[in-house]
């Protein structure tokens, strides 16, 4: 069992739909990141999370540190948020990041 | 332990100077992202590259440049340091260009005094 999973692994969805990305972890953590990975390759930190809640823009993400467990909303999904979206956990203090999978949302007009 | 190899682990040096990092992919991986992370911020995507080749540029400054060999292990170079660039960098390997799981090196601990 990987030490973070993501679901779905895929998800399709009409523009304008609300989308929510799960991410599940099994080890401790000291915080949580979220990434969006476009189809070029380049990736963007979305967020960084140790506890509550954050948001930016149409970007939601919480954290429940007791229930192991975060989410990724969009809100008024739009095509560009078309992407990869990847949820890594970090632990302790030597940055290393486990990855989970990965979310590929596409987004249609 | 990840499979991606990052030397050195720490380095200190002081303003203006230039320092060179280094990252080994895991055997087999042909994508290698470079991240630099300050102490209070997420991930700063820098660069990819992909079988020797750039293939995507984040918030990479002109004062730094990369590169990957065709030994696939990939260098960062950082030039006319400031103290702002202390950071964390650190590297990541995967099979593909992208939307594959990626394993990052354990990092290099940059302190520009």
């Amino acid at each position: 069992k990987n030490e973070v999973e993501q679901s779905p692994q895929n998800l399709t969805a009409q523009e304008g739909e609300f989308i929510t990305i799960n991410c599940s972890y099994s080890v401790g953590i000291s915080a949580l990141h979220w990434l969006q990975q476009h189809p070029g390759g380049g990736i963007v930190s979305l967020f960084m999370l140790s506890s509550g809640k954050k948001k930016h823009g149409r970007l939601i993400a919480t954290i429940n540190i007791q229930e192991k467990h975060s989410s990724l909303h969009i809100t008024a999904s739009h095509p560009r948020d078309s992407a990869v979206y990847i949820c890594a956990v970090r632990r302790g203090s030597n940055y290393q990041l486990i990855w989970g999978a990965g979310t590929k949302l596409i987004i249609k007009p | 332990d990840s499979g991606v190899t990052q030397t050195p682990k720490h380095l200190i040096t002081a303003t203006g100077q230039r320092v060179t990092l280094r990252c080994s992919p895991r055997s087999g991986d042909l994508s290698v992202y470079w991240y630099q992370q300050s102490l209070d911020q997420g991930l700063q995507f820098l660069i990819q590259y992909y079988n020797g080749e750039e293939r995507a540029k984040g918030n990479i400054l002109e004062r730094f440049s990369a590169q990957q060999f065709p030994d696939l292990h990939s260098e960062l170079n950082l030039s006319s340091l400031e103290l702002g660039d202390s950071a964390l960098y650190f590297c990541a390997s995967s099979v593909q260009a992208g939307g594959t799981e990626a394993f990052f090196g354990q990092g290099t601990r940059l302190t520009v005094v």
